[in-house]
Protein backbone atom coordinates (compact mmCIF):
# COMPACT_ATOMS: atom_id res chain seq x y z
CA UNK A 1 0.00 0.00 0.00
CA UNK A 2 1.95 3.10 -1.10
CA UNK A 3 -1.49 5.34 -0.68
CA UNK A 4 -1.99 8.63 1.48
CA UNK A 5 -5.63 8.64 1.65
CA UNK A 6 -7.37 12.67 2.84
CA UNK A 7 -11.05 12.80 4.07
CA UNK A 8 -13.02 14.82 2.46
CA UNK A 9 -12.25 15.44 -1.04
CA UNK A 10 -14.15 18.58 -1.31
CA UNK A 11 -15.20 20.92 2.28
CA UNK A 12 -17.42 24.16 2.20
CA UNK A 13 -17.50 26.14 5.75
CA UNK A 14 -18.60 29.24 7.21
CA UNK A 15 -16.59 30.98 9.08
CA UNK A 16 -18.12 29.95 12.85
CA UNK A 17 -17.87 26.58 11.56
CA UNK A 18 -15.46 23.92 13.33
CA UNK A 19 -14.38 21.27 10.59
CA UNK A 20 -11.72 18.72 10.61
CA UNK A 21 -8.99 17.30 7.68
CA UNK A 22 -8.15 13.75 7.60
CA UNK A 23 -5.44 11.60 6.85
CA UNK A 24 -4.06 8.32 6.76
CA UNK A 25 -1.43 6.26 5.72
CA UNK A 26 0.12 2.40 5.91
CA UNK A 27 3.54 2.74 4.36
CA UNK A 28 5.22 2.98 8.31
CA UNK A 29 6.24 6.42 7.75
CA UNK A 30 6.98 8.18 10.86
CA UNK A 31 6.99 11.43 9.57
CA UNK A 32 3.68 13.15 8.44
CA UNK A 33 3.03 16.46 6.87
CA UNK A 34 0.44 19.39 6.27
CA UNK A 35 1.18 21.57 2.66
CA UNK A 36 -1.47 24.66 2.20
CA UNK A 37 -1.45 25.16 -1.89
CA UNK A 38 -3.27 28.30 -3.36
CA UNK A 39 -4.10 27.89 -7.17
CA UNK A 40 -0.86 27.96 -9.36
CA UNK A 41 1.35 28.37 -6.62
CA UNK A 42 3.63 25.75 -4.98
CA UNK A 43 2.89 24.29 -1.62
CA UNK A 44 3.48 26.12 1.54
CA UNK A 45 4.62 23.86 4.46
CA UNK A 46 2.41 23.96 7.53
CA UNK A 47 3.03 21.37 10.10
CA UNK A 48 5.46 18.36 9.92
CA UNK A 49 5.04 15.48 12.67
CA UNK A 50 8.24 12.68 13.37
CA UNK A 51 7.48 10.11 15.40
CA UNK A 52 3.88 11.52 16.37
CA UNK A 53 5.43 14.74 18.20
CA UNK A 54 5.33 18.38 16.54
CA UNK A 55 8.62 19.02 15.37
CA UNK A 56 7.45 21.99 12.59
CA UNK A 57 5.17 24.63 13.04
CA UNK A 58 5.88 27.20 10.27
CA UNK A 59 3.75 29.94 12.08
CA UNK A 60 0.64 28.98 11.35
CA UNK A 61 -2.39 30.87 12.68
CA UNK A 62 -3.83 29.55 15.49
CA UNK A 63 -6.94 28.72 14.01
CA UNK A 64 -5.46 25.80 12.54
CA UNK A 65 -4.74 22.74 14.76
CA UNK A 66 -3.11 19.77 14.25
CA UNK A 67 -3.28 16.70 15.38
CA UNK A 68 -1.39 13.39 15.53
CA UNK A 69 -2.89 10.57 17.33
CA UNK A 70 -0.94 7.96 16.11
CA UNK A 71 1.64 6.91 13.80
CA UNK A 72 -1.03 5.82 10.77
CA UNK A 73 -3.09 8.79 11.32
CA UNK A 74 -3.06 12.66 11.15
CA UNK A 75 -5.63 15.16 11.28
CA UNK A 76 -6.07 19.31 10.73
CA UNK A 77 -8.96 21.16 12.71
CA UNK A 78 -10.36 24.07 11.83
CA UNK A 79 -12.13 26.71 13.49
CA UNK A 80 -13.03 30.10 12.71
CA UNK A 81 -10.99 30.30 9.31
CA UNK A 82 -11.53 33.15 6.65
CA UNK A 83 -11.78 33.74 3.47
CA UNK A 84 -8.21 33.79 2.65
CA UNK A 85 -7.69 29.86 4.09
CA UNK A 86 -9.87 28.28 0.89
CA UNK A 87 -7.08 26.59 -0.66
CA UNK A 88 -5.74 22.61 -1.33
CA UNK A 89 -4.55 21.29 1.41
CA UNK A 90 -2.22 18.17 0.86
CA UNK A 91 -1.05 15.81 3.66
CA UNK A 92 1.97 13.29 2.63
CA UNK A 93 4.10 11.23 4.20
CA UNK A 94 7.57 10.10 4.53
CA UNK A 95 10.43 7.63 6.32
CA UNK A 96 12.39 9.48 9.02
CA UNK A 97 16.34 9.92 7.04
CA UNK A 98 18.20 11.93 5.26
CA UNK A 99 17.14 10.69 2.21
CA UNK A 100 13.00 10.97 2.53
CA UNK A 101 10.67 10.46 -0.52
CA UNK A 102 7.72 12.19 -0.35
CA UNK A 103 4.14 10.92 -0.69
CA UNK A 104 1.14 12.92 -1.17
CA UNK A 105 -2.26 12.52 -0.69
CA UNK A 106 -4.85 13.63 -3.21
CA UNK A 107 -5.70 16.67 -1.14
CA UNK A 108 -9.04 18.32 0.53
CA UNK A 109 -10.01 21.48 -1.42
CA UNK A 110 -11.63 23.88 0.88
CA UNK A 111 -14.03 26.87 0.65
CA UNK A 112 -14.37 29.44 3.51
CA UNK A 113 -17.87 30.93 2.76
CA UNK B 1 17.53 30.62 2.72
CA UNK B 2 17.39 27.92 -0.13
CA UNK B 3 15.27 29.34 -3.44
CA UNK B 4 14.25 27.39 -5.88
CA UNK B 5 13.55 28.52 -9.56
CA UNK B 6 11.85 26.73 -12.34
CA UNK B 7 12.11 28.14 -15.59
CA UNK B 8 9.90 28.53 -17.98
CA UNK B 9 7.02 28.57 -15.70
CA UNK B 10 4.94 27.16 -18.98
CA UNK B 11 5.54 25.30 -21.98
CA UNK B 12 3.94 23.30 -25.29
CA UNK B 13 5.23 21.20 -27.39
CA UNK B 14 4.06 18.81 -29.95
CA UNK B 15 3.51 15.46 -29.36
CA UNK B 16 6.41 13.31 -29.95
CA UNK B 17 8.78 15.88 -28.93
CA UNK B 18 11.56 15.67 -26.43
CA UNK B 19 10.74 17.61 -23.06
CA UNK B 20 13.42 19.37 -20.75
CA UNK B 21 12.30 21.03 -17.55
CA UNK B 22 14.71 23.23 -15.38
CA UNK B 23 15.16 23.45 -11.46
CA UNK B 24 17.85 25.77 -9.83
CA UNK B 25 18.53 26.40 -6.25
CA UNK B 26 20.83 28.24 -4.62
CA UNK B 27 21.93 26.57 -1.75
CA UNK B 28 24.00 23.18 -2.60
CA UNK B 29 23.83 21.80 0.70
CA UNK B 30 21.44 19.60 -0.22
CA UNK B 31 20.06 16.17 1.28
CA UNK B 32 18.17 15.02 -1.89
CA UNK B 33 16.17 16.95 -4.86
CA UNK B 34 12.47 15.29 -6.04
CA UNK B 35 10.97 15.92 -9.18
CA UNK B 36 6.70 15.91 -9.06
CA UNK B 37 3.61 15.92 -11.59
CA UNK B 38 0.51 17.50 -9.99
CA UNK B 39 -3.07 17.35 -12.03
CA UNK B 40 -5.05 20.36 -11.88
CA UNK B 41 -6.92 19.97 -8.74
CA UNK B 42 -4.67 16.94 -7.32
CA UNK B 43 -2.23 15.84 -5.13
CA UNK B 44 1.47 15.95 -6.13
CA UNK B 45 2.80 12.45 -7.38
CA UNK B 46 6.69 11.51 -6.83
CA UNK B 47 8.19 11.07 -10.17
CA UNK B 48 12.35 10.79 -9.52
CA UNK B 49 14.08 11.13 -6.37
CA UNK B 50 18.45 12.09 -6.69
CA UNK B 51 19.96 11.87 -3.63
CA UNK B 52 22.63 14.49 -3.21
CA UNK B 53 25.67 11.94 -4.10
CA UNK B 54 23.81 10.83 -7.42
CA UNK B 55 24.45 12.48 -10.77
CA UNK B 56 21.34 11.16 -12.73
CA UNK B 57 17.89 9.06 -11.91
CA UNK B 58 16.33 7.29 -14.89
CA UNK B 59 12.57 5.64 -14.32
CA UNK B 60 11.13 4.75 -18.36
CA UNK B 61 11.08 7.75 -20.07
CA UNK B 62 11.81 10.32 -17.66
CA UNK B 63 15.47 11.19 -16.64
CA UNK B 64 16.41 13.65 -14.39
CA UNK B 65 20.08 15.01 -13.74
CA UNK B 66 21.95 16.53 -10.45
CA UNK B 67 24.85 18.88 -10.53
CA UNK B 68 25.03 20.28 -7.15
CA UNK B 69 27.87 22.54 -7.98
CA UNK B 70 26.01 24.57 -10.07
CA UNK B 71 22.58 23.78 -7.99
CA UNK B 72 21.40 22.69 -11.45
CA UNK B 73 18.62 19.61 -12.09
CA UNK B 74 16.93 18.89 -14.94
CA UNK B 75 14.04 16.63 -15.66
CA UNK B 76 13.93 14.62 -19.09
CA UNK B 77 10.90 13.41 -20.46
CA UNK B 78 11.74 11.78 -23.95
CA UNK B 79 8.73 11.44 -26.67
CA UNK B 80 6.20 13.12 -24.75
CA UNK B 81 2.68 12.35 -24.98
CA UNK B 82 -0.53 14.08 -24.02
CA UNK B 83 -0.92 12.30 -20.61
CA UNK B 84 2.36 13.87 -20.24
CA UNK B 85 0.48 17.47 -19.93
CA UNK B 86 0.41 18.21 -16.23
CA UNK B 87 2.59 20.84 -13.82
CA UNK B 88 5.99 19.88 -12.94
CA UNK B 89 7.31 20.75 -9.46
CA UNK B 90 10.80 19.99 -7.97
CA UNK B 91 11.62 20.24 -4.48
CA UNK B 92 15.22 20.13 -2.57
CA UNK B 93 15.47 19.96 1.32
CA UNK B 94 19.15 21.54 2.90
CA UNK B 95 20.92 19.22 5.12
CA UNK B 96 19.92 22.24 7.90
CA UNK B 97 16.77 21.54 7.24
CA UNK B 98 15.08 18.56 7.87
CA UNK B 99 11.17 18.13 6.85
CA UNK B 100 11.53 21.73 5.01
CA UNK B 101 11.08 20.95 1.53
CA UNK B 102 11.31 23.57 -1.06
CA UNK B 103 9.21 23.76 -3.83
CA UNK B 104 9.55 25.53 -7.01
CA UNK B 105 6.87 26.96 -8.43
CA UNK B 106 6.61 24.50 -11.39
CA UNK B 107 6.40 24.15 -15.22
CA UNK B 108 3.09 23.95 -16.65
CA UNK B 109 3.63 21.30 -20.12
CA UNK B 110 1.07 21.13 -22.57
CA UNK B 111 1.36 18.07 -24.74
CA UNK B 112 -0.55 19.26 -27.79
CA UNK B 113 -1.69 16.01 -29.77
Amino acid sequence: DTEVTQTPKHLVMGMTNKKSLKCEQHMGHRAMYWYKQKAKKPPELMFVYSYEKLSINESVPSRFSPECPNSSLLNLHLHALQPEDSALYLCASSPVGDNEKLFFGSGTQLSVL
Amino acid sequence: KQEVTQIPAALSVPEGENLVLNCSFTDSAIYNLQWFRQDPGKGLTSLLLIQSSQREQTSGRLNASLDKSSGRSTLYIAASQPGDSATYLCAVVTTDSWGKFQFGAGTQVVVTP
